[in-house]
């Protein structure tokens, strides 16, 4: 069965350090994926995609995500985390012959701390 | 440019009663998704239309669950009756149907269902 796995459920990063949120997916053949950010209330907004390609994708806000096939992950990085990145970070995908049906991870929760 | 209108944003209910929400595309979008999303969970879509027709309604629990999109534009998603469990965030979203490989969705901020 296709899915998506996000193994952290809550990640706490100091603001202005590093971050990396991990994304694996199982999928008969390399889907299209997607970074989301839910902030509270707000509905999901799209961060960035992948459909081919270059395999390190830029994305709004100052993310970016590196597809690595023989990982089957699709990890969203930020260099330096901002008091407003703090939210729900969802990873997705969708199956490359055009039914558009996504399926999402659990997603991560980040906080960021002073 | 206007983006997916939902209302109500938040609605409690006791269990047993009818809820309906609404959905607003953005202008022009003929693809039309109603998702749920339990907490701690990402959204699991439950119906997708094109234009009037729903083409993937295999999720949607139809015992208790109906939705309506009558004139291609704006839709209604029922529960009649409401349980406990149906607790959750429903989030509709929109795309515009291309050539391009994928159309991107674009959400609305959801309605929150509390039902006692």
């Amino acid at each position: 069965a296709q899915s998506v796995t996000q193994p952290d459920i809550h990640i706490t990063v100091s603001e202005g350090a590093s971050l990396e949120l991990r994304c694996n997916y199982s999928y008969g053949a390399t889907p299209y994926l997607f970074w989301y950010v839910q902030s509270p209330g707000q509905g999901l907004q799209l961060l960035l995609k992948y459909f081919s390609g270059d395999t390190l994708v830029q994305g709004i806000k100052g993310f970016e995500a590196e597809f690595k096939r023989s990982q089957s992950s699709f990890n969203l990085r930020k260099p330096s985390v901002h008091w407003s990145d703090a939210a729900e970070y969802f990873c997705a995908a969708a199956s490359n012959f055009g039914n558009e049906k996504l399926t999402f991870g659990t997603g991560t929760r980040l906080t960021i701390i002073p | 440019e206007a983006g997916v209108v939902q209302s109500p944003r938040y609605k409690i209910i006791e269990k047993k009663q009818p809820v309906a929400f609404w959905c607003n595309p953005i202008s022009g979008h003929n693809t039309l998704y109603w998702y749920l999303q339990n907490l701690g969970q990402g959204p699991e879509l439950l119906i997708r239309y094109e234009n009037e027709e729903a083409v993937d309604d295999s999720q949607l629990p139809k015992d208790r669950f109906s939705a309506e999109r009558l004139k291609g534009v704006d839709s209604t998603l029922k529960i009649q009756p409401a349980e406990l469990g149906d607790s959750a965030v429903y989030l509709c979203a929109s795309s515009l149907k291309s050539t391009a490989p994928y159309n991107e969705q674009f959400f609305g901020p959801g309605t929150r269902l509390t039902v006692l």
